[in-house]
């Protein structure tokens, strides 16, 4: 089976930060690659596919890269709604893994 | 609008069973393959079964193999996950969610029912 290793599991930024999330996979998995956001006490909501494909509606300050088994989420200007926790997905193979999660706090 | 709404969840002895539904509106159901994630309270999201668009491909993962059996209905835009010999380990709040997979590639989990909570405790 895949694993999913997310870094940091915890991070703490600023309004206006740059922020990177990093997603490796324990094997190659192409672009087969997702992540969400989910907020407390709410249902994940999908950001990005295909490593880098923007979901419609989702803030173009979002983005993503990376093929094989080394992903970015990167946020260009962290605004005060995207304190949160994002996970990383690899949907090349079942069983379908995330990554354990990476919680994004306000310093 | 595209809507998936769980139903089922409710507080249940170590042991017992419990059977999950999904109901499925705003989109051709029949068309989709749909899984089953949970969240156990404070922790991460964990995918536990799929299940193809004609029901012909079925996946578990090892935590629920034998003890979980997912089913659709087409007829009824409905998913289902009966559960059996829960566990304390089972507690979560159970999402049912649609895989999209457009020309083979393109694949994701979107979107995401608001989840229903499994209790399993003496």
């Amino acid at each position: 089976d895949i694993q999913l290793t997310q870094s940091p599991s915890f991070l703490s930024a600023s309004v206006g930060d740059r922020v990177t999330i990093t997603c490796r996979a324990s094997q190659g998995i192409s672009s087969y690659l997702a992540w969400y956001q989910q907020k407390p006490g709410k249902a994940p909501n999908l950001l990005i596919y295909t490593a880098s494909t923007l979901q419609s509606g989702v803030p173009s300050r979002f983005s993503g890269s990376g093929s094989g088994t080394e992903f970015t989420l990167t946020i260009s200007s962290l605004q005060p709604e995207d304190f949160a926790t994002y996970y990383c997905q690899q949907l090349n193979s079942y069983p379908r893994a995330f990554g354990q999660g990476t919680k994004v706090e306000i310093k | 609008e595209v809507l998936l709404v769980e139903s089922g969840g409710g507080l249940v002895k170590p042991g017992g069973s419990l059977r999950l539904s999904c109901a499925a509106s705003g989109f051709t159901f029949s068309s989709y393959s749909m899984n089953w994630v949970r969240q156990a309270p404070g922790k991460g999201l964990e995918w536990v079964s799929l299940i193809s668009s004609s029901s012909n491909i079925i996946y578990y993962a090892d935590s629920v193999k034998g003890r979980f059996a997912i089913s659709r209905d087409n007829a009824k835009n409905s998913l289902y996950l009966q559960m059996t010999s829960l566990r304390a380990e089972d507690t979560a709040v159970y999402y049912c969610v649609r895989e999209i997979n457009d020309y083979g590639d393109y694949r994701r989990f979107d979107p995401w029912g608001q989840g229903t909570l499994v209790t399993v405790s003496s």
